[in-house]
């Protein structure tokens, strides 16, 4: 019953650096989604892909790439990676766009 | 713009008292509105949701109303448990885009024996 799976769970980065943050879902959920969650900022939405095959902005891409590599998986790459990126990244699914979302346990990103 | 405003935390309370979390939105159109659990080290899970005006949604004990005049979606419980320390996110759908969700800023509870 894995649901939402990201790998890793924990990770530190020197400035300028590289990463890619892996998502699977095990639903055969159509959309997916990466959000970072900061104190008191709530989630925000980074990238999401709506269908396997879309993938679209969200409201702070900036510094980060997607890929919809299948209709499991939805990854998320820092080319090079910025102390402002320190974060939490949850990975979300849902049926279909705007139904319910689903999310990971977090990956826990820092930065330095 | 839509956005959703939750009361600070952290709450603090004893086991068995009563919890209320205010949740007050602004949207264009009609959303759907959703109250979302996380537990410490993992992800946010569904609580409750409600899709219309006068709807309440209600699980595990915790019950939300959906109040379009007031704009409003609190979140209660009448008697809470040390289980149920968390961070609560009110959260909107918003209806005129792909279904995009707009979460508060979360509000954390903690409950103490």
């Amino acid at each position: 019953n894995a649901g939402v799976t990201q790998t890793p769970k924990f990770q530190v980065l020197k400035t300028g650096q590289s990463m890619t943050l892996q998502c699977a879902q095990d639903m055969n959920h159509n959309s997916m989604y990466w959000y970072r969650q900061d104190p008191g900022m709530g989630l925000r939405l980074i990238y999401y892909s709506a269908s396997e095959g879309t993938t679209d902005k969200g409201e702070v891409p900036n510094g980060y790439n997607v890929s919809r590599l299948n209709k499991r998986e939805f990854s998320l790459r820092l080319e090079s990676a910025a102390p402002s990126q320190t974060s939490v990244y949850f990975c979300a699914s849902s049926e279909a766009a705007g139904q319910p979302q689903h999310f990971g346990d977090g990956t826990r990103l820092s930065i330095l | 713009g839509n956005s959703v405003t939750q009361m600070e935390g952290p709450v603090t309370l004893s086991e068995e008292a009563f919890l209320t979390i205010n949740c007050t939105y602004t949207a264009t159109g009609y959303p759907s509105l959703f109250w979302y659990v996380q537990y410490p080290g993992e992800g946010l899970q569904l609580l409750l949701k409600a899709t219309k005006a006068d709807d309440k949604g209600s699980n595990k004990g915790f019950e939300a109303t959906y109040r379009k005049e007031t704009t409003s979606f609190h979140l209660e419980k009448g008697s809470v448990q040390v289980s149920d320390s968390a961070v609560y996110f009110c959260a909107l759908r918003i209806t005129d885009s792909w279904g995009k969700f707009q979460f508060g800023a979360g509000t954390q509870v903690v409950v103490t024996p």
